[in-house]
C-alpha cells in the first residue's frame, strides 16, 4: 500500500512567523507534490520536484519555497506566513518508468495563520 | 499550461438517480487521466483512472469515459445513493511537464 505521511496534521501559525510542513514517502516515487485545497479553487500545486536535491515551481509558488533533500523526503517552507495561506495542504508523490502515473495523497494539513 | 474545467461545481440529486460530471482539459498530449473522491475532512480517495484513447472503466456503481478527440474524461455514478455525497475532483497528467493538474471539484449531495 502506497504511503504518503505528512506532519503535522493541523497546525497554528503567526502572521510573519517560518512555517515548515513535512512529507514522507515509503512509495519510492520520483515525483512529489505539494498541492493547496481552497474552497471553491480545489487543489493548486505549489512546488513539485522529480529528483533529489531539485524542486520546480508549480501554478502558485509565491511565498512558498521547497526542499527535496531525499528522494523520501519533501518540505514546503513559509518564511513568513500570511493570513492568506490558511488553507488545507496536501503533499502527493507518484511514480513511474519516467513519467508518472497514479497520484497518491497524504491526509492533509491544515494550516490557520493568524 | 493544462487548463482543466470540470462541471457543474454543484450536484444534488436524489437516491437512485445518476450524477454526471464532466472534464474538459486543453493539453493533446495529456496522457493519464484520474478521478478523485474527497469526503468532508479527508484526503483523496482514487476513484478510477484511465489510459487509453477513448475508453470505459466500470466501477463499483459508476462509469468512467474518455474520449481524447474531445479532450472530455467523465464520471457517471449510476444509482447514487447518500453514501456518494463527496467533492469529486478530476485529474490531468500532461507529457512534457509531468504535473498533474486538477479541476475545481464537484460537490455532490444524495438525497434520500
Amino acid at each position: 500500500e502506497a504511503a504518503v505521511t505528512q506532519s503535522p496534521r493541523s497546525k497554528v501559525a503567526v502572521t510573519g512567523g517560518k512555517v515548515t510542513l513535512s512529507c514522507h514517502q515509503t512509495n519510492n516515487h520520483d515525483y512529489m507534490y505539494w498541492y493547496r485545497q481552497d474552497t471553491g479553487h480545489g487543489l493548486r500545486l505549489i512546488h513539485y520536484s522529480y529528483v533529489a536535491d531539485s524542486t520546480e515551481k508549480g501554478d502558485i509558488p509565491d511565498g512558498y519555497k521547497a526542499s527535496r533533500p531525499s528522494q523520501e523526503n519533501f518540505s514546503l517552507i513559509l518564511e513568513l506566513a500570511s493570513l492568506s495561506q490558511t488553507a488545507v495542504y496536501f503533499c502527493a508523490s507518484s511514480g513511474g518508468q519516467g513519467a508518472p502515473t497514479e497520484v497518491f495523497f497524504g491526509k492533509g494539513t491544515r494550516l490557520t495563520v493568524v | 499550461g493544462e487548463q482543466v474545467e470540470q462541471r457543474p461545481p454543484h450536484l444534488s440529486v436524489r437516491e437512485g438517480d445518476s450524477a454526471f460530471i464532466t472534464c474538459t482539459y486543453t493539453d493533446p498530449n495529456s496522457y493519464y487521466f484520474f478521478w478523485y473522491k474527497q469526503e468532508p475532512g479527508a484526503s483523496l480517495q482514487l476513484l478510477m483512472k484511465v489510459f487509453s484513447s477513448t475508453e470505459i472503466n466500470e466501477g463499483q456503481g459508476f462509469t468512467v469515459l474518455l474520449n481524447k478527440k474531445d479532450k472530455r474524461l467523465s464520471l457517471n455514478l449510476t444509482a447514487a445513493h447518500p453514501g456518494d455525497s463527496a467533492a469529486y475532483f478530476c485529474a490531468v497528467i500532461s507529457g512534457g511537464n509531468y504535473k498533474p493538474t486538477f479541476g475545481k471539484g464537484t460537490s455532490l449531495v444524495v438525497h434520500p
